[in-house]
């Protein structure tokens, strides 16, 4: 079946770099996102990599996909205090039915 | 357009009412979708339209939640007989289905709270 899976929590300091890994099992997805959720808000996309690209950037995010093992991860560069957020990583299964991971928890340490 | 909206952002009710929730997608958006996000947990599909046919529902859309999209513009989620565990965050999203569209815009939800 079709599963996402992620770290729940991270921390990182300010300045640093933040990485955030996700699994997947549906090799026939199409596109690969991360969405970010503040407190109170909906969901923004944030990123996106279409299955047959290796890597995308976009000024401070990189996302790195590994098509072999099913591993996505997302790399924040610079971490400012307006990246605390829950980060899910998802996937677009059959149907165009998004496929959502629990959510990562990024902490930003002062 | 000022992106997909939903009301009320905000419902309490008892236990055993019925409630009825309305998403307004992006207009020429002819997909439109609901989730359902619990506390602690990413966002589950529940349901799917393109244009006023729902063409999909998850296992977890008992019979007691029923989906619309009369015009295959504003749809309505709702659920009868409410119980403690249908409490959540509705989230809808739109797309626009075409060649190479990859996003899903979704509104800011609605909260229910079932006591």
């Amino acid at each position: 079946g079709e599963d996402v899976e992620q770290s729940l929590f991270l921390s990182v300091r300010e300045g640093d770099s933040s990485v955030i890994n996700c699994t997947y099992t549906d090799s026939s997805s199409t596109y690969l996102y991360w969405y970010k959720q503040e407190p109170g808000a909906g969901l923004q996309l944030l990123t996106y990599i279409f299955s047959n690209m290796d890597m995308k950037q976009d000024q401070r995010l990189t996302v790195l996909l590994n098509k072999k093992d099913k591993h996505l991860s997302l790399r924040i560069a610079d971490t400012q205090t307006g990246d605390s957020a829950i980060y899910f990583c998802a996937e677009k299964g059959r149907d165009d039915k998004i496929i959502f991971g629990k959510g990562t928890r990024l902490h930003i340490l002062p | 357009d000022t992106g997909v909206s939903q009301n009320p952002r905000h419902k309490i009710t008892k236990r055993g009412q019925n409630v009825t929730f309305r998403c307004d997608p992006i207009s020429e958006h002819n997909r439109l979708y609901w989730y359902r996000q619990t506390l602690g947990q990413g966002p589950e599909f529940l349901t799917y339209f393109q244009n006023e046919a729902q063409l999909e529902k998850s296992r977890l859309l008992s019979d007691r939640f029923s989906a619309e999209r009369p015009k295959g513009s504003f749809s309505t989620l709702e659920i009868q007989r409410t119980e403690q565990g249908d409490s959540a965050m509705y989230l809808c999203a739109s797309s626009l289905s075409e060649t190479g569209d990859y996003e899903q815009y979704f509104g800011p939800g609605t909260r229910l709270t079932v006591t």
